[in-house]
């Protein structure tokens, strides 16, 4: 398998336009996990799915940010509008189960809100 | 909710000396502790894998450790190599089965 796959790598954009994130997780696996990596916080944990299904988003900041999970094999991080604030790594985890320690990790998307 | 702290924040050391990172955890009922490795620009890769049960765990230079009761991980690298330069960091499950939550890492370089 070739992991779980993050697109784009890079991401330029002005603020106040969207951004779509993009992860396809690894096959097989039920879980799905969205993280944010920033200098001051860190990473925290935004949101997971259970088989499509939204399990925990109290780490979605704003109003501006949604994730979706259409199918067993994709899911995206949309925000809209973005702000500069935004700028940040986003990392895309998949898993067999909800232990966040049997999640791989993608190589994350790296957000440049100008 | 859980926390987790990394001391230092960041840490240059020269080639060859023996290093300790350290993690604590406010919440100790925890089933496990992960410490993994991030290059810059890269994703996380995973280094070891501590079950609550255990009080330590290797893999090779690396040597962790844990003490659920003092809320307390240690990452210990023996003989430290230029190639060990990376941010490490250390994470619990919030509670149970449930994804994990993250120290800022420590930012270690080896000079040559």
């Amino acid at each position: 398998d070739a992991g779980v796959i993050q697109s784009p790598r890079h991401e330029v954009t002005e603020m106040g336009q969207e951004v779509t994130l993009r992860c396809k997780p690894i096959s097989g696996h039920d879980y799905l996990f969205w993280y944010r990596q920033t200098m001051m916080r860190g990473l925290e944990l935004l949101i997971y799915f259970n088989n499509n299904v939204p399990i925990d988003d109290s780490g979605m900041p704003e109003d501006r940010f949604s994730a979706k999970m259409p199918n067993a094999s994709f899911s995206t991080l949309k925000i809209q509008p973005s702000e500069p604030r935004d700028s940040a790594v986003y990392f895309c985890a998949s898993g067999p189960t909800g232990r966040g320690t049997e999640a791989f990790f993608g190589q994350g998307t790296r957000l440049t809100v100008v | 909710k859980q926390e987790v702290t990394q001391i230092p924040a960041a840490l240059s050391v020269p080639e060859g000396e023996n290093l300790v990172l350290n993690c604590s955890f406010t919440d100790s009922a925890i089933y496990n502790l992960q410490w993994f490795r991030q290059d810059p620009g890269k994703g996380l890769t995973s280094l070891l894998l501590i079950q609550s049960s255990q009080r330590e765990q290797t893999s090779g230079r690396l040597n962790a450790s844990l003490d659920k009761s003092s809320g307390r991980s240690t990452l210990y690298i023996a003989a430290s190599q230029p190639g060990d330069s990376a941010t490490y960091l250390c994470a619990v499950p919030n509670s149970g089965n449930t994804p994990l939550v993250f120290g800022k890492g420590t930012r270690l370089s080896v000079i040559a």
